[in-house]
């Protein structure tokens, strides 16, 4: 079955630099959810969209920036990076329906960003 | 404030013991939970969630949970481990009002299994 697919796997910048991570949800997903991983942490909520909308936010600074496209994927933008920005990013998404609530989210498998 | 405590960072045993990793919620209003498997270099996996009815969740790779209100737990256990279960765990609840939220994770337990 498809999966969420991130883009790049892995990312090495530099200090001050912008990156762009970018998500694609199973396909017929409409929620997508990006989350910050830092080394030998737990995954740690930055941002969703559902239907191309701002669903909630959590600890996502202000130099990051995200959106959903009309195809669903979603892409996070971070400028002026720092040193603490390292670390691997997730991308989940999942099926709201009409159903039972909180479908679960199925992760990527992640972009691990290094700066330097 | 939703939180999740897991308690044991690292939890060791033999192949073919039983596992238990422990984790205990706090929230006003029982909200969903789940366990999430990570191998390394990759992606959260699920291996449960319990939202409503049966409170003992079964999930993929023998592992199953039980919902204990009373206690505010959701323990994760396998009656035999393999060495193929060495991984970290993540216990994660999800608020119930609003539906579609964030997972709020535990800090995570690693599992070490040895012969």
């Amino acid at each position: 079955a498809a999966g969420v697919i991130q883009s790049p796997r892995h990312l090495i910048k530099e200090k001050r630099e912008t990156a762009t991570l970018k998500c694609y949800p199973i396909p017929r997903h409409d929620t997508v959810y990006w989350y910050q991983q830092g080394p030998g942490q737990d995954p740690q909520f930055l941002i969703s969209f559902y239907e191309k909308m701002q669903s909630d936010k959590g600890s996502i600074p202000d130099r990051f920036s995200a959106q959903q496209f009309s195809d669903y994927h979603s892409e996070l933008n971070m400028s002026s990076l720092e040193l603490g920005d390292s670390a691997l990013y997730f991308c989940a998404s999942s099926l709201r329906g009409s159903g039972e609530l909180n479908q679960p989210q199925h992760f990527g498998d992640g972009t691990r960003l290094s700066i330097l | 404030a939703q939180s999740v405590t897991q308690l044991g960072s690292h939890v060791s045993v033999s192949e073919g013991a039983l596992v238990l990793l422990r984790c205990n919620y706090s929230s006003s209003v029982p909200p969903y939970l789940f366990w999430y498997v990570q191998y390394p270099n990759q992606g959260l996996q699920l291996l449960l969630k319990y939202t409503t009815g049966a409170t003992l969740v079964k999930g993929i790779n023998g592992f199953e949970a039980e919902f204990k209100k009373s206690e505010t737990s959701f323990h994760l256990t396998k009656p035999s481990a393999h060495m193929s279960d060495a991984a970290e765990y993540f216990c994660a609840v999800s608020p119930v009002s609003g539906g579609y939220n964030k997972l709020i994770f535990g800090a995570g337990t690693r599992l070490a299994v040895h012969p």
